[in-house]
């Protein structure tokens, strides 16, 4: 079974400053893996996600993340946060290959950026 | 796109109870899931839907929870009696196929308490 550590329940920045939200996950098999954000009062949204190929994922809003095997992580990092960024962040690992269907989530990271 | 649609937003109810929370899924999705969230023991799956059918309820924590999905664009989940540990935000999400890979798109969710 595959299960995800996410190390910090709470990391507070200034707006501007770099961030990294730390996710490391244990599975014996290949995986997927994803970044989901929750903004207050609202259900989850995907952030971006790995499959396979490029390590590197990038999504819309300036977050990146690298798939790093050899580590077991996948650390979600932003050069320059913005207030907006402030929400709860969640890392989430599946079983890669096949009909998979269930994803295994992190408890969760809240990220509050201060002026 | 009116996304993932739940009721109620919120409720209020004492021990004893039942309690039927409701989800629509985005128009066609074929795979419905069923989350429970809470602070202790963070996003948890509780069951899941392909085609209307259930395919994995292991997640359902006891007799006095049941789902249901008598169409593509209907669910409940019932906790009958409800306890006050069944406190928690539960989330209703969809996607296309069978497949984890597939972005799982969440509704906002329905706080329950139970006095």
């Amino acid at each position: 079974a595959q299960s995800v550590t996410q190390l910090d329940s709470q990391v507070p920045v200034f707006e501007e400053a770099p961030v990294e939200l730390r996710c490391n996950y244990s599975s014996s098999v290949s995986v997927y893996l994803f970044w989901y954000v929750q903004y207050p009062n609202q259900g989850l949204q995907l952030l971006l996600k790995y499959l396979s190929g490029s390590t590197l994922v990038e999504s819309i809003n300036g977050f990146e993340a690298e798939f790093n095997k050899s580590q077991t992580s996948f650390h979600l990092r932003k050069p320059s946060v913005h207030i907006s960024d402030t929400a709860e962040y969640f890392c989430a690992v599946s079983k890669g290959g096949g009909s998979n269907y269930k994803l295994t989530f992190g408890k969760g990271t809240l990220l509050t950026v201060n002026p | 796109d009116a996304g993932v649609i739940q009721s109620p937003r919120h409720e209020v109810t004492e021990m004893g109870q039942e309690v039927t929370l409701r989800c629509k899924p985005i128009s066609g999705h074929n795979s419905l899931f069923w989350y429970r969230q809470t602070m202790m023991r963070g996003l948890e799956l509780l069951i899941y839907f392909n085609n209307n059918v259930p395919i994995d309820d292991s997640g359902m924590p006891e007799d006095r929870f049941s789902a249901k999905m008598p169409n593509a664009s209907f669910s409940t989940l019932k906790i009958q009696p409800s306890e006050p540990r069944d406190s928690a935000v539960y989330f209703c999400a969809s996607s296309i196929g069978q497949d984890s890979k597939a972005t799982q798109y969440f509704g906002p969710g329905t706080r329950l308490t139970v006095l």
